[in-house]
Formats: structure tokens, C-alpha cells, sequence
């Protein structure tokens, strides 16, 4: 089945201590991305890879670093996380035609 | 920096009535898609269609867009309480700067 993992799904965390949230796709997309959803906002662009070892900055990459080392995964690593990142996370994969987007299930990340 | 802007940004509508949803956008596309997202869920791709179409149909869905007037609407037909959702569009530049509203909340009462 085509999808796109998560971990972890829920994630309670203090200010300042490190943590990452894995993504991976079994669908051999080139592109990734990952979102943050907060009320009222919509979803906003942290970070994309268009290819392996090829990563940029989206609307709000401030906090956050990305890596690509292998093509099916995506990790988002927040090296000291703060309150202002209390937010739901989603991470995606596009095809190449017709370029719809698959959405992770999200992350729910608060930081106290 | 959000692209879309959907409206209305809630609708409360009974079974069986049709859902119309707008999105009105600012820049150039190579294409426009709606997603559906359940409460605290992933989203869903619906539909996509591309800056030279005009309009599209999927099943109970039906899309058009007017690139001179930079706004999309998405219409469901005979909607059902599971329709109920946030409806979301999101503009693609090209290369894949896909840009999202903040969503219309739609609610269908049995």
C-alpha cells in the first residue's frame, strides 16, 4: 500500500531538548515536504527535498533542520524545541505527474 | 506565506444540498488541487486540475477554475454527513511550491 509514515504520532516534550520526528514513503517520490498546521493558518511549508541531499527552506524553516540522506525517508529535527512550536505536523511526497501531494497521518507536538 | 484563501471559512449545510467552496489565489499557477482533511487527520488529495482547464468532475465533485479571475471553486453534490471536513486548496507555482488556504470547515447535518 502506498503511504507515507509518521513517528511519533503524539510527542510531549520540554523546552530545549532535542527531538526528531521520522518520515518515510514507500513510493519512490522524488520530493518531500513537511508542514506545520496551525488554527487559522492553514498549512505552512517548514521544508522541502527535491532529491537526495538536495534540501530547502520553505515559509517558516526557522527551528527546524531537515536531512535527506536516502530518498524514502525525511527526518524533521527541532534542536531546541520551543513552545512557539506547539503544533500538528505533517509530512508529504509528491509524484511526478500529476503532482498530488500524500500526506503523512501527522504529528502533534506540544512543548511545554 | 499562504497563496489560497478559501471561502467560506465555515459551512453548515443539511444532507443532500450541494457544497459550494471558493478559493481565490494571487500569483501564476501550473495547477490548483483540493484536499480534504478529518479533524486532526492527514490531508487527502480530491482533485487536481491544471491552468488550462477549466473545469473538472470527479464522481460528486466538481472543480472549475478562472486563471483571469485567479480563483478556483469546488462544488460537492448531494452531500452526506461524511462529507463532513476541512476542504483546503493549494496553488502550485511550479517546482512544486505548493502553497495551502486556511481551509473551509464544512459541516453536513443528517
Amino acid at each position: 500500500e502506498a503511504q507515507v509514515t509518521q513517528n511519533p504520532r503524539y510527542l510531549i516534550t520540554v523546552t530545549g531538548k532535542k527531538l526528531t520526528v521520522t518520515c518515510s514513503q514507500n513510493m519512490n517520490h522524488e520530493y518531500m515536504s513537511w508542514y506545520r498546521q496551525d488554527p487559522g493558518l492553514g498549512l505552512r511549508q517548514i521544508y522541502y527535498s527535491m532529491n537526495v541531499e538536495v534540501t530547502d527552506k520553505g515559509d517558516v524553516p526557522e527551528g527546524y533542520k531537515v536531512s535527506r540522506k536516502e530518498k524514502r525517508n525525511f527526518p524533521l529535527i527541532l534542536e531546541s524545541p520551543s513552545p512557539n512550536q506547539t503544533s500538528l505536523y505533517f509530512c508529504a511526497s509528491t509524484g511526478t505527474t500529476p503532482y498530488e501531494q500524500y500526506f503523512g497521518p501527522g504529528t502533534r507536538l506540544t512543548v511545554t | 506565506s499562504q497563496q489560497g484563501e478559501e471561502d467560506p471559512q465555515a459551512l453548515s449545510i443539511q444532507e443532500g444540498e450541494n457544497a459550494t467552496m471558493n478559493c481565490s489565489y494571487k500569483t501564476s499557477i501550473n495547477n490548483l488541487q483540493w484536499y480534504r482533511q478529518n479533524s486532526g487527520r492527514g490531508l487527502v488529495h480530491l482533485i487536481l486540475i491544471r491552468s488550462n482547464e477549466r473545469e473538472k468532475h470527479s464522481g460528486r465533485l466538481r472543480v472549475t477554475l478562472d486563471t483571469s479571475k485567479k480563483s478556483s471553486s469546488l462544488l460537492i453534490t448531494a452531500s452526506r454527513a461524511a462529507d463532513t471536513a476541512s476542504y483546503f486548496c493549494a496553488t502550485d507555482a511550479g517546482n512544486n511550491d505548493m502553497r495551502f488556504g486556511a481551509g473551509t470547515r464544512l459541516t453536513v447535518k443528517p
